[in-house]
């Protein structure tokens, strides 16, 4: 079974700063997805950004970014010129690619704050 | 297509009652997904559909839960004789491949007092 870790509860930044939400995952497997999702307060999950594992450029999107370490089973995730409109509960997630227990594995995620 | 939409919003129910949400996804997509989400926690996996059939079941997922996806479009869960600790955020997710975005409704919250 896959596990995720986030082990920052919560973390508030300034606007515009940048800022770094970790994750750690734990697996058996070689072919899997990893995924960033936001939860905003009205609860909607939305997709920020994926990676697959074989491939070793790291995903970007916009503002998003990540830095995935395979070896070390880290998949953090950057956020620069963060902006009011980020606060949101974060989640890392794990989906293996192989068939099995077809489903998302979530951490328990972060609760990030972007101050005014 | 507005997105995944779910049925009711929030659900407040006595415990012992049976209890039953809607999952309707984006029309494309054959593949739906239940989670369950308790406050402070991720969601967690409880069971997912390709078309009507039912592949994948969370070993979360007691007997007192079922799920069925009848034509391959719409979801029920049916939560029967409910229990305080089934009070969570039920999420519906669905998808057109296993490794593309999963998109999310805005969930049903339920309630058992």
């Amino acid at each position: 079974a896959q596990t995720v870790t986030q082990s920052q509860p919560e973390m508030s930044v300034q606007e515009a700063e940048t800022v770094t939400l970790s994750c750690t995952y734990d697996t058996s497997e070689s072919n899997y997805y990893l995924f960033w999702y936001k939860q905003p307060p009205s609860r909607q999950m939305i997709l920020v950004i994926r990676q697959e594992a074989y491939k070793q450029q790291n995903a970007t999107e916009n503002r998003f970014s990540v830095n995935f370490q395979k070896a070390a089973k880290s998949f953090s995730l950057k956020i620069s010129d963060s902006q009011l409109g980020d606060t949101a509960m974060y989640f890392c997630a794990f989906l293996y690619s192989g068939g099995g227990a077809d489903g998302l594995t979530f951490g328990k995620g972060t609760h990030l704050i972007i101050q005014p | 297509d507005t997105g995944v939409s779910q049925d009711p919003r929030h659900k407040i129910t006595k415990r012992g009652q049976n209890v039953t949400f809607r999952c309707d996804p984006i029309s494309e997509h054959n593949r739906l997904y239940w989670y369950r989400q308790t406050l402070g926690q991720g969601p967690e996996f409880l069971t997912y559909f390709q078309n009507e059939a039912q592949l994948e079941k969370s070993r979360l997922l007691s007997d007192r839960f079922s799920a069925e996806r009848p034509k391959g479009s719409f979801s029920t869960l049916e939560i029967q004789r409910t229990e305080q600790g089934d009070s969570a955020m039920y999420l519906c997710a669905s998808s057109s491949r296993m490794n593309t975005e999963a998109f999310f409704g805005q969930g049903t919250r339920l309630t058992v007092v």
